[in-house]
């Protein structure tokens, strides 16, 4: 039962140019969602999150967006830079006992 | 940065032994979990951890895993006859409060491989 989706696994941007990565669930109980991006060899790091009382929150040159009426959030990274090159995770906190992740979008930024 | 530490960082094992992974959880969190990543695919949750308890575990986290806090600062998950499929990358986590909110915090994860 996959309540968190990434429907693309990779994306290619150019350099200087806006990441947009998509995220959809399923779970109208979920009330807070995060971001996180993993290099190869390490853990998950914590990037952004939102509240669902808010429908964006920015942070220096990543904003999330979330439309909970659609199920949707989207990380929109402007300007990309190389080392944003990543798999970035999309996950979902219902009660706090379980986080819910994506399978993950593969980010890499073109020099 | 107060981070999780997690050891090993590799662990090549043949299946049917025992397995234990080990974290040193973030001193002030009280929430603790144990994730997987099987290779290419997503982090699956197997168990989260509170006041010395188990308060909710996935359909993965069968009878040939457990968890425990043996010391009050180690974190450790236990597979008691590893499979094949129990190769994966095992992530601890703990959750950290930040404006009322939860973050969770993983290590930088263990490679276990079984043969």
């Amino acid at each position: 039962d996959q309540q968190v989706k990434q429907n693309s696994p990779s994306l290619s941007v150019q350099e200087g140019r806006i990441s947009i990565l998509n995220c959809d669930y399923t779970n109208s109980m979920f009330d807070y969602f995060l971001w996180y991006k993993k290099y190869p060899a390490e853990g998950p790091t914590f990037l952004i999150s939102i509240s669902s009382i808010k429908d964006k929150n920015e942070d220096g040159r990543f904003t999330v967006f979330l439309n909970k009426s659609a199920k949707h959030l989207s990380l929109h990274i402007v300007p990309s830079q190389p080392g944003d090159s990543a798999v970035y995770f999309c996950a979902a906190d219902g009660d706090g006992n379980q986080f819910y992740f994506g399978t993950g979008t593969s980010l890499t930024v073109i020099p | 940065e107060p981070e999780v530490t997690q050891t090993p960082s590799h662990q090549v094992t043949q299946m049917g032994q025992e397995v234990i992974l080990r974290c040193v959880p973030i001193s002030n969190h009280l929430y603790f979990y144990w994730y997987r990543q099987i290779l290419g695919q997503k982090v699956e949750f197997l168990v989260s951890f509170y006041n010395n308890e188990i308060s909710e575990k996935s359909e993965i986290f069968d009878d040939q895993f457990s968890v425990e806090r043996p010391d009050g600062s180690n974190f450790t998950l236990k597979i008691r006859s590893t499979k094949l499929e129990d190769s994966a990358m095992y992530f601890c986590a703990t959750v950290d409060d930040r404006a009322g909110a939860n973050v969770l915090t993983f290590g930088a994860g263990s490679r276990l491989t079984v043969l």
